[in-house]
């Protein structure tokens, strides 16, 4: 079981205020970075991939950034709107079991209070 | 939407009982996944399938267990439930490849009594 930690667990933040968060996962056997934006009463849905140190993903108002070397992503939200109320996972793939299996972390649930 | 459908959405049993889940795909994806969510948990894996026939264990699959015989079906199967497998689960595809994700299904409530 390798551990992935997901900082802060919750938050609340005004509209159109800019957030971020933090997923920590181990910095060895690398394979892959991923992040989904999860709904109450929806599925989590992917918004980010990444695999190579220094990534950096943008989606709209959404960005990612990856450092393979110390072992965490940030992920960013800038001009924060009710609409992003939901809690973001991150996932680490690691090449020691072929990459196959996703670990999760237990997600940052953010409030967007307009 | 990716096309994943598990049934059935939701169950409510008595300790001891069979319970079998299924998920259906129709994107011909490899990989398929169950998982469960538990309050302060995430997402746990219990077990997974890479090919037909092809499964391997999770962290969390004492208990369970998993048949894949064609491609778009994967069944979780609870031999005699128990009250401590009251959970959301939830099945997962996906395409080998490190950029590859997981899509998800929409998820099965069982209440285990």
């Amino acid at each position: 079981i390798l551990n992935v930690e997901q900082s802060p667990q919750s938050l609340h933040v005004q509209e159109g205020d800019s957030t971020n968060f933090t997923c920590s996962f181990p910095s060895s056997n690398f394979y892959a970075l991923h992040w989904y934006r999860w709904e109450t009463a929806k599925s989590p849905e992917a918004l980010f991939v990444m695999t190579l140190n220094g990534d950096e993903k943008k989606k709209g108002r959404i960005s990612a950034t990856l450092n393979t070397k110390e072992g965490y992503s940030y992920l960013y939200i800038k001009g924060s709107q009710p609409e992003d109320s939901a809690t973001y996972l991150c996932a680490f793939r690691s090449v020691a079991n072929t990459g196959n299996q996703f670990y999760f972390g237990t997600g940052t649930s953010l409030t967007v209070i307009p | 939407d990716a096309g994943i459908t598990q049934s059935p959405r939701h169950k409510v049993t008595e300790t001891g009982t069979p319970v079998t889940l299924r998920c259906h795909q129709t994107e011909n994806h490899r990989y398929m996944y169950w998982y469960r969510q538990d309050p302060g948990h995430g997402l746990r894996l219990i077990h997974y399938s890479y090919g037909v026939k092809d499964t391997d264990k999770g962290e969390v699959s004492d208990g369970y267990s998993v048949s894949r015989s064609k491609t778009e079906d994967f069944l979780l199967t609870l031999e005699s439930a128990t009250s401590s497998q009251t959970s959301v689960y939830f099945c997962a595809i996906s395409e080998p490849g490190a950029n590859q994700p997981q899509h998800f299904g929409d998820g099965t409530r069982l209440s285990i009594l």
